[in-house]
């Protein structure tokens, strides 16, 4: 079975600027989640997906983050404009349920 | 809210054993473990479901206390493979998703 997909592996932006991530869940989980995983900290649920709809969108700071999951597969955050505060490693799960699969994650570097 | 972990870091030798603990201020539906090596994905260890049970596979098993809403995880006779940071994530709602705590990080040396 292929494990969750993401890109790009590392980002590095200035403050101010866009970036987006993508990833490509296990085939047939219905479930998506984005998680924001600062250095020494656990990962914090930003939002979750079933199917192609949000479910928790609650602790997205929607300002700033946006995400989609057209067709309710690939899924896209993006954030736009960057803070500093940003740094971290996005992390995307699927699942069916329970327990998460997570991706290897994207380390974002704001500057 | 997030549950807290203690310790904070371990540090052990080959064959030596230890105890990650996780508390929760609400009452719990599930508990999580999942363990995350640097730079890589957290890959899930195990889930103790609201009832009070033990699980375990091979050398590392896990409690999981309802009415004192902890859980502990129990490394055996610890392999250089364990090392890695240990998150725990508890769940008071039901929805099988984890909140995570700050995580453990446990080193096994030689």
């Amino acid at each position: 079975e292929a494990g969750v997909a993401q890109s790009p592996r590392y980002k590095i932006i200035e403050k101010r600027q866009s970036v987006a991530f993508w990833c490509n869940p296990i085939s047939g989980h219905a479930t998506l989640y984005w998680y924001q995983q600062i250095l020494g900290q656990g990962p914090k649920l930003l939002i979750q997906f079933q199917n192609n709809g949000v479910v928790d969108d609650s602790q997205l700071p929607k300002d700033r983050f946006s995400a989609e999951r057209l067709k309710g597969v690939d899924s896209t955050l993006k954030i736009q404009p960057a803070k500093l505060e940003d740094s971290a490693v996005y992390l995307c799960a699927s699942s069916l349920g329970s327990p998460l699969h997570f991706g290897n994650g994207t380390r974002l570097t704001v500057t | 809210q997030q549950p807290v972990q203690s310790p904070q870091a371990v540090i052990l030798r080959e064959g030596e054993d230890a105890v990650i603990n996780c508390s929760s201020s609400k009452a719990l539906y599930s508990v999580h473990w999942y363990r995350q090596k640097h730079g890589e994905a957290p890959i899930f260890l195990m889930i103790l479901l609201k009832g009070g049970e033990q699980k375990g596979h091979d050398k590392i098993s896990a409690s999981f206390n309802e009415k004192k809403q902890q859980s502990s995880l129990y490394l055996t006779a610890s392999q250089l493979s364990y090392s890695g940071t240990y998150f725990c994530g508890t769940d008071s709602g039901g929805s099988y998703i984890p909140t995570f705590g700050r995580g453990t990080s446990l080193i096994v040396h030689p």
